[in-house]
């Protein structure tokens, strides 16, 4: 089966810095996405990550160790409009493109 | 611009009735397409897997008679609930990529509500 859990919620301050993590099991791996998406709006790409490490893109950066099953996103410098749902995501193998979610990180980010 | 549309964006329709989502690539080709859905305040889950040209994959759980998907072109793949229920009431969401890459783009998603 498949099994991606994340914190249901996070809130933060703006302007810290907050890590969001995932753990997976999958029944294979063909990489690690992050999403970000807002109420009533469509997932957006983040990050991906199919190698152990760090990858930064601006204020967000993602971390993959595939021996642990597990990932974090991090958010630097957080401004009031990062509050939103965190998807995580992991392409089981099946062909990269199907994607099996997690249950998503509800962040609130406050004044 | 949006590289992967749905159609429509939301819909009203009426317990019993049928409607229909188009999912459509804009500007590339794409064998595979897949639709998700998600409650309110719930992660996507994955229904199925759209293959042009032949018949849908569908996940563990998900009436394959219900939810109708049919890819009969390259840039078009379409999801219809049939005998909708209001418990079916949900956001709908398609997602395709653009070959070579790893970029999954999704679909605007669509809103589906059963009164």
């Amino acid at each position: 089966g498949q099994n991606i859990d994340q914190p249901t919620e996070m809130t933060a301050t703006e302007g810290a810095i907050v890590q969001i993590n995932c753990t997976y099991q999958t029944s294979g791996f063909n990489g690690l996405f992050w999403y970000q998406q807002h109420a009533g709006e469509a997932p957006t790409f983040l990050s991906y990550n199919v190698l152990d490490g760090l990858e930064e893109k601006g204020r967000f950066s993602s971390f993959l160790s595939r021996s642990k099953g597990y990932s974090y996103l991090l958010l630097k410098e957080l401004q009031m409009k990062d509050s939103a749902s965190y998807l995580c995501a992991v392409s089981p193998g099946s062909g990269f493109q199907k994607l099996v979610f997690g249950t998503g990180t509800r962040l609130l980010v406050s004044p | 611009g949006a590289v992967v549309s749905q159609h429509p964006s939301w819909v009203i329709c009426k317990s019993g009735t049928s409607v229909k989502i188009e999912c459509r690539s804009l500007d590339f080709q794409a064998t595979t397409m897949f639709w998700y859905r998600q409650f309110p305040k719930q992660s996507l889950m994955l229904m199925a897997t759209s293959n042009e040209g032949s018949k849908a994959t569908y996940e563990q759980g998900v009436e394959k008679d219900k939810f109708l998907i049919n890819h009969a072109s390259l840039t078009l793949s379409t999801l219809t609930v049939t005998s909708a229920h209001p418990e079916d009431s949900s956001f709908y969401i398609c997602s395709a990529s653009r070959l070579p890459g790893n970029t999954i783009y999704f679909g605007e998603g669509s809103w589906l509500t059963v009164v």
